[in-house]
């Protein structure tokens, strides 16, 4: 059984940083691409970024462009992204997603449960 | 960015009726080399993440009930529930994986009447 775990999320100032991980296990973590994806309480879902298979292509949306890295290490089976300059409307709860092979852009058929990044002074 | 358009916000069905959602994308999300639909619909319980229901616009996600079914090409699509149980009282989502950036509709709630 896939199973995906973030953690890192909290309370940050604004102008600060963090650094969330996702853990991965019940599948060859290796092969799939892997995202982030944001949810503002009371809203909806927002794509943050993407990273394929070998952790050689990245992709961000606008939004946090310059700001977030996106990284994984597959000896650990483990995805992060880390959060720099954050800002108030950076506050989400922030998903990771398993992707698919093959696929750059795909469904998610596999999420976390979540880690809540709050950015406030 | 392809902008996902879902209606209605909210929709309340008794139970045992049929629910139908809709989405619309700001551009067709048919690939015509191999004639798949770029698009997914998911279901978001309160405090849970999202769950994939549909994929390739109309193929069941592994261990989806069969009330659940997606229809539609290019850029109008449909979720439909069957006959709504208890337990599909959820926020549904529609999802375009065509273009980079993915995006999402802004969501339908669906509550029993």
């Amino acid at each position: 059984e896939v199973h995906l775990v973030e953690s890192g999320g909290g309370l940050v100032q604004p102008g600060g940083s963090l650094r969330l991980s996702c853990a991965a296990s019940g599948f060859i973590f290796s092969s799939y691409w892997m995202h982030w994806v944001r949810q503002t309480p009371g809203k909806g879902l927002v794509w943050v970024s993407r990273i394929n298979s070998d952790g050689s292509s990245t992709y961000y949306a606008d939004s946090v462009k310059g700001r977030f890295t996106i990284s994984r290490d597959n000896a650990k089976n483990t995805l992060y992204l880390q959060m720099n300059s954050l800002r108030a409307e950076d506050t989400a709860v922030y998903f990771c997603a398993k992707g698919e092979t093959g696929y750059s852009d795909s469904w998610h058929d596999n999420w976390g449960q979540g880690t809540l990044v709050t950015v406030s002074s | 960015d392809i902008v996902m358009t879902q209606s209605p916000d909210s929709l309340a069905v008794s139970l045992g009726e049929r629910a139908t959602i809709n989405c619309k994308s700001s551009q067709s999300v048919l690939y015509g080399s191999n004639n798949k639909n770029y698009l997914a619909w998911y279901q978001q319980k309160s405090g849970q993440p999202p769950k994939l229901l549909i994929y390739w616009a109309s193929t069941p996600g592994s261990g989806v009930p069969d009330r659940f079914s997606g229809s539609g090409s290019g850029t109008d699509f449909t979720l439909t529930i069957s006959s709504l149980q208890a337990e599909d009282v959820a926020v549904y989502y529609c999802q375009q994986y065509y273009r980079t950036p993915p995006t999402f509709g802004q969501g339908t709630a669906v509550e029993i009447k």
